[in-house]
């Protein structure tokens, strides 16, 4: 177990419409990133967030947003789904930014499928 | 931009054997750090070992190594004495100031009883 927290484990959802998916880092840690994994395309970094400000951009779509909150857990927005938006979706924490070379440790991920 | 590459979409190895796989990267900076992931089939990203880039030795935990060679790019996986549950994806990751982790496209690892 990771301490990387991630709900919902899985999700189903038709096409056009919006889902979030949620995260809670492990106790101390300030990043939270978010991570995509399709089955063509491996896994893709998102976005990460430091303490509650965006920090850096990946290959985020427009229709993807994200948010850290006061007490650090994220929110990962996704809307106007897209049949090719199903992926495993995963958070990632670590004590400080990627500027310190901490390690990042990984949640068990959230299975989106869109129909 | 980094790149990371895994050459060997898969691999097999004897339960007891001994496995290395292969990972190179491009970079121009000189300070970053190496990591190899495991996912089993639960798709749960696993760490398996991290290397600094300062650090000249190689980074050892348990049955798993890595062999660092920073002039030639490469941060290759031994994995001593495999068991069935070394049975996995292995990927290989760099992360920078500049650069959240850039992940290579994994290696299937098969162990055969």
């Amino acid at each position: 177990d990771s301490g990387v927290t991630q709900t919902p484990k899985h999700l189903i959802t038709a096409t056009g419409q919006r889902v979030t998916l949620r995260c809670s880092p492990r106790s101390g840690d300030l990043s939270v990133y978010w991570y995509q994994q399709s089955l063509d395309q491996g896994l893709q970094f998102l976005i990460h967030y430091y303490n509650g400000e965006e920090r850096a951009k990946g290959n985020i779509l427009e229709r993807f947003s994200a948010q850290q909150f006061p007490d650090l857990h994220s929110e990962l927005n996704l809307s106007s789904l897209e049949l090719g938006d199903s992926a495993l979706y995963f958070c990632a924490s670590s004590v400080a930014t990627h500027l310190s070379g901490n390690t990042i440790y990984f949640g068990e991920g959230s299975w989106l499928t869109v129909v | 931009a980094q790149t990371v590459t895994q050459s060997q979409p898969e691999m097999s190895v004897q339960e007891a054997e001994t496995v290395t796989l292969s990972c190179t990267y491009d970079t121009s900076e000189s300070d970053y750090y190496l990591f190899w992931y495991k996912q089993p089939p639960s798709r749960q990203m696993i760490l398996v070992i991290r290397q600094e880039a300062y650090k000249q030795q190689n980074a050892t935990e348990n049955r798993f190594s890595v062999n660092f060679q920073k002039a030639a790019k490469s941060f290759s996986l031994k994995i001593s004495d495999s068991q069935l549950g070394d049975a996995a994806m292995y990927f290989c990751a760099y992360l920078s100031g500049n650069t959240p982790l850039v992940f290579g496209k994994g290696t299937r690892l098969s162990v055969i009883a």
